[in-house]
């Protein structure tokens, strides 16, 4: 079955710090990437994505995310954490993007707190 | 653009009544809605794929009796929770996608908090 890994639940990081979300997802095709985000009480927002071509993805809110094709990842960056980043992060993947399938699969989830 | 709105957002209801929750994309059309359900710390598990005017598709495991999905029109979708118990407890988001976009993007709800006691 496909499956994605967000390593760790929580990551904390200090204000004006790099934030590093890491995602790792199996997949016997090329998939289709995605990061959201979701706020307390809200529904999820859609990051950035990746479907093909550049493989270094640019998001909304200064954030980026690389797919590495080699190590099977798809990494979430900042290089400036902000208080607003505060949130949950759920990576996610189309296993078979290019095969017309449109089921997103999820990752676990890893909450972000971002101190002052 | 692109809004998806969810009613109730919380709901309490006693063990054995049947609960029923809206999704509606707000300016778009939209052919096929999603819903899944997200258990604490644990991340969204699609239940059931809905597409207007037909039969929704349940994923594995899914009691499509118990979890009922009507997608009456393009804006509207519905999940009717019958006789829930409380392991039916969790919370429940949709997500629409836009017809008219060229990448079926999916847009999420604010999710809707369901309590059975």
């Amino acid at each position: 079955a496909q499956s994605v890994t967000q390593l760790g639940s929580h990551v904390s990081v200090s204000e004006g710090a790099l934030v590093l979300l890491r995602c790792n997802y199996s997949s016997s095709v090329p998939p289709y990437l995605f990061w959201y985000v979701q706020y307390p009480n809200q529904g999820l927002q859609l990051l950035l994505k990746y479907t093909t071509g550049a493989t270094l993805v640019k998001g909304i809110n200064g954030f980026e995310a690389e797919f590495k094709k080699s190590e099977t990842s798809f990494h979430l960056t900042k290089p400036s954490a902000h208080m607003s980043d505060a949130a949950e992060y759920f990576c996610a993947v189309i296993p078979d993007g290019q095969g017309g399938s449109e089921k997103l699969v999820f990752g676990k989830g890893t909450k972000l707190t971002v101190n002052p | 653009g692109a809004v998806v709105s969810q009613h109730p957002s919380r709901v309490i209801c006693k063990s054995g009544t049947s609960v029923k929750i809206e999704c509606r994309s707000l300016d778009f059309q939209a052919t096929t809605m999603f819903w899944y359900r997200q258990f604490p710390k644990q991340s969204l598990m699609l239940m059931a794929t809905s597409n207007e005017g037909s039969k929704a598709t349940y994923e594995q495991g899914v009691e499509k009796d118990k979890f009922l999905i009507n997608h009456a029109s393009l804006t509207l979708s519905t999940l009717t929770v019958t006789s829930a118990h409380p392991e039916d407890s969790s919370f429940y988001i949709c997500s629409a996608q836009d017809r008219l976009q060229i990448w079926d993007e999916q847009f999420f709800g604010p999710g809707t908090r369901l309590t059975v006691l």
